[in-house]
């Protein structure tokens, strides 16, 4: 059974600075992951989808990258601002599903 | 288009009282799942479906149960509410391959459900 782990659960940082959350599976038959941004009381907002036989994928500030082998996923904010502040959600896609991580709650200071 | 959109988006019922929440896409997408979200928890599944007519169990699907009769429309349906059940719920949509592969998943805006 596919179990997906975000560590830390909880992350600030000062404005300006890079930074990166990390997203772990145990099962490597993935067809792809998923990095997701929920803002609170609000939905998901899908951030970047990367295919099993990629190796990142970049959209503005935001890189994510995926290396099968280890069963690990990061994504990486460059120069955060308070308008990241948000959580952030992992999801690994099997069969049609997705399995989610419990998200990392990222709050950036102005 | 106007995506996925769920309806209503907060509801108090009371111990024992039934309901449906209502999802429905327009982007012609085959597969369309319900997801429930808990306090400082990531999304577990309750039930998909991969197509009109077919629906399959999740992870935790008991206490619910889903119809899809037309590719829009996925409604889930509360019987006999339970205050275990109190939880905002997410309807999401995609198009997957044969070979099972998801792509980019669209979700609606979540209905806010207190069972007291």
């Amino acid at each position: 059974k596919q179990e997906v782990t975000q560590i830390p659960a909880a992350l600030s940082v000062p404005e300006g600075e890079n930074l990166v959350l990390n997203c772990s599976f145990t099962d490597s038959a993935i067809y792809n992951l998923q990095w997701f941004r929920q803002d609170p009381g609000k939905g998901l907002t899908s951030l970047l989808l990367i295919q099993s036989s990629q190796r990142e994928q970049t959209s503005g500030r935001l890189n994510a990258s995926l290396d099968k082998s280890s069963g690990r996923s990061t994504l990486y904010i460059a120069a955060s601002q308070p308008g990241d502040s948000a959580t952030y959600l992992c999801a690994t896609s099997q069969g049609g599903k997705l399995i989610f991580g419990q998200g990392t709650e990222l709050s950036v200071k102005p | 288009n106007a995506g996925v959109t769920q309806t209503p988006k907060f509801r108090i019922l009371k111990i024992g009282q039934s309901m449906t929440l209502q999802c429905a896409q327009d982007m012609n997408h085959n597969y369309m799942y319900w997801y429930r979200q808990d306090p400082g928890m990531g999304l577990k599944l309750i039930y998909y479906s991969v197509g009109a007519g077919i629906t399959d169990k999740g992870e935790v699907p008991n206490g619910y149960n889903v119809s899809r009769s037309t590719t829009e429309d996925f409604p889930l349906r509360l019987e006999l509410a339970a205050p275990s059940q109190t939880s905002v719920y997410f309807c999401a949509s995609s198009f997957t391959s044969r070979q099972g592969g998801s792509y980019e998943q669209y979700f609606g805006p979540g209905t806010r459900l207190t069972v007291t």
